[in-house]
């Protein structure tokens, strides 16, 4: 299914609790995405990473945190810190290009918060 | 910063008409232009893209076409069918930065 997976495909938690979202890809990618879509938006990018062991913040990085201590994993927290964590989450990976390739997209994570 | 402006953000064509959406990028070393087609609760997928280097694409009926100078890029599906309807995403990627600038979105409504 595009060598990319995110689970859960749906996660529902209390508000004030930490929750994981998991990335795994097996396309041997170097560079890895999170993204935050909300209903009738557009891809916010909360954080990216080139590379193993570094990661760099987007937009909304603010109440996230990730970690990338193996290339095919790039788990996302979402900290009781982020105000409005329902949403849809998306990874993504990419070729290490500087950003000229295509990127693929996992199935996504629908988060709520309540 | 960077931004992509992407416009309408809504369409709605008869079946068998053509539709056109088109963006508009602020970063002059963009190069790498993809669009994406993402139905109802699923995932982004790539349709057709293009790089700074060609001034247009064809796939069967999508065409992609770019204005370095205007820098603005179009996507053009011809023939449109019911199963086109979706969101599409343009971005705009920019060499060394990692970072892919997504439009808003245009939701396709095709109507048989």
């Amino acid at each position: 299914d595009g060598g990319i997976t995110q689970s859960p495909k749906y996660l529902f938690r209390k508000e004030g609790q930490n929750v994981t979202l998991s990335c795994e890809q097996n396309l041997n990618h170097d560079a890895m995405y999170w993204y935050r879509q909300d209903p009738g938006q557009g891809l916010r990018l909360i954080y990216y990473s080139q590379i193993v062991n570094d990661f760099q913040k987007g937009d909304i990085a603010e109440g996230y945190s990730v970690s990338r201590e193996k290339k095919e994993s790039f788990p996302l927290t979402v900290t009781s810190a982020q105000k409005n964590p329902t949403a849809f989450y998306l990874c993504a990976s990419s070729p290490s290009a500087g950003g000229a390739y295509e990127q693929y997209f996992g199935p996504g994570t629908r988060l709520t918060v309540t | 910063g960077e931004n992509v402006e992407q416009h309408p953000s809504t369409l709605s064509v008869q079946e068998g008409d053509s539709a056109v959406i088109k963006c508009t990028y602020s970063d002059s070393a963009s190069n790498y232009f993809p669009w994406y087609k993402q139905e109802l609760g699923k995932r982004p997928q790539l349709i057709i893209d293009i790089r700074s280097n060609v001034g247009e694409k064809k796939d069967q009926r999508i065409a992609v076409t770019l204005n370095k100078t205007a820098k603005h890029f179009s996507l053009h599906i011809t023939e449109t069918q019911p199963e086109d309807s979706a969101v599409y995403f343009c971005a705009a990627s920019t060499p060394g930065t990692y970072k892919y600038i997504f439009g808003t979105g245009t939701r396709l409504k095709v109507l048989a």
